[in-house]
């Protein structure tokens, strides 16, 4: 399977300062994705991300609280700005498995715990 | 639009009892279904999947079967552990489509 590391592994922030969350891949890969998990709930998608475009926003997110940048097919980053304590979630991205390893497959980061006071 | 129902939790067992986590769900078309599975302090690893009606996944002594005709996929393991407590997410993703529908998640707790 596809490996995916995220920085930072957690993080504790002030309220309305910005943090951005890095994901690599060891493999290239078509589509990421930034999901995230509010504590005691499921996974929601926040975007979709694709090498050489720009990211498509699921319904009740947006670029500008969650810019989203896909440089290469190894490595996306997501910001979240101008943080409230609201945001304090688990973030996570994940890959498709692509030919590889199977579409319709999606492998996980260990995710970003950030915590907003 | 798709969705997924998965029993609420926690569900609490005794080592080497029957496990059992409810999953149906709702899609428009033919989905792949997916069970995934987060320890503690961990993010969230693929257990097993099925990608068509009556296909059964396996994977470390849990198992889940398609059934279109009840729209399910359970998931089974007939002697749990205590190392098996974590929360099980039941997801599928649409035909065609690689995003995916995760359910509410079920909290597993084994107790020696």
């Amino acid at each position: 399977s596809a490996v995916i590391s995220q920085k930072p592994s957690r993080d504790i922030c002030q309220r309305g300062t910005s943090l951005t969350i890095q994901c690599q891949v060891d493999s290239q890969v078509t589509m990421m994705f930034w999901y995230r998990q509010q504590p005691g709930q499921s996974l929601t998608l926040i975007a979709t991300a694709n090498q050489g475009s720009e990211a498509t926003y699921e319904s009740g997110f947006v670029i500008d609280k969650f810019p989203i940048s896909r440089p290469n097919l190894t490595f996306s980053t997501l910001t979240v700005s101008n943080m409230s304590p609201e945001d304090s979630s688990i973030y996570l991205c994940s890959v498709e498995g692509g030919s590889l390893y199977g579409y319709n497959e999606q492998f996980f980061g260990p995710g970003t715990r950030l915590t907003v006071l | 639009g798709d969705s997924v129902t998965q029993m609420e939790g926690p569900v609490t067992l005794s080592e080497e009892a029957f496990l059992t986590i409810n999953c149906t769900y709702t899609a428009t078309g033919y989905p792949s279904l997916f069970w995934y599975v987060q320890y503690p302090g961990e993010g969230l690893q693929l257990l097993l999947k099925a990608t068509k009606a009556d296909d059964k996944g396996s994977n470390k002594g849990f198992e889940a079967t398609y059934r279109k005709e009840t729209t399910s996929f359970h998931l089974e393991k007939g002697s749990v552990q205590v190392s098996d407590s974590a929360v099980y997410f039941c997801a599928l993703s649409d035909q065609g489509y690689s995003t995916l529908t995760f359910g509410k998640g079920t909290m597993l707790l084994v107790s020696p």
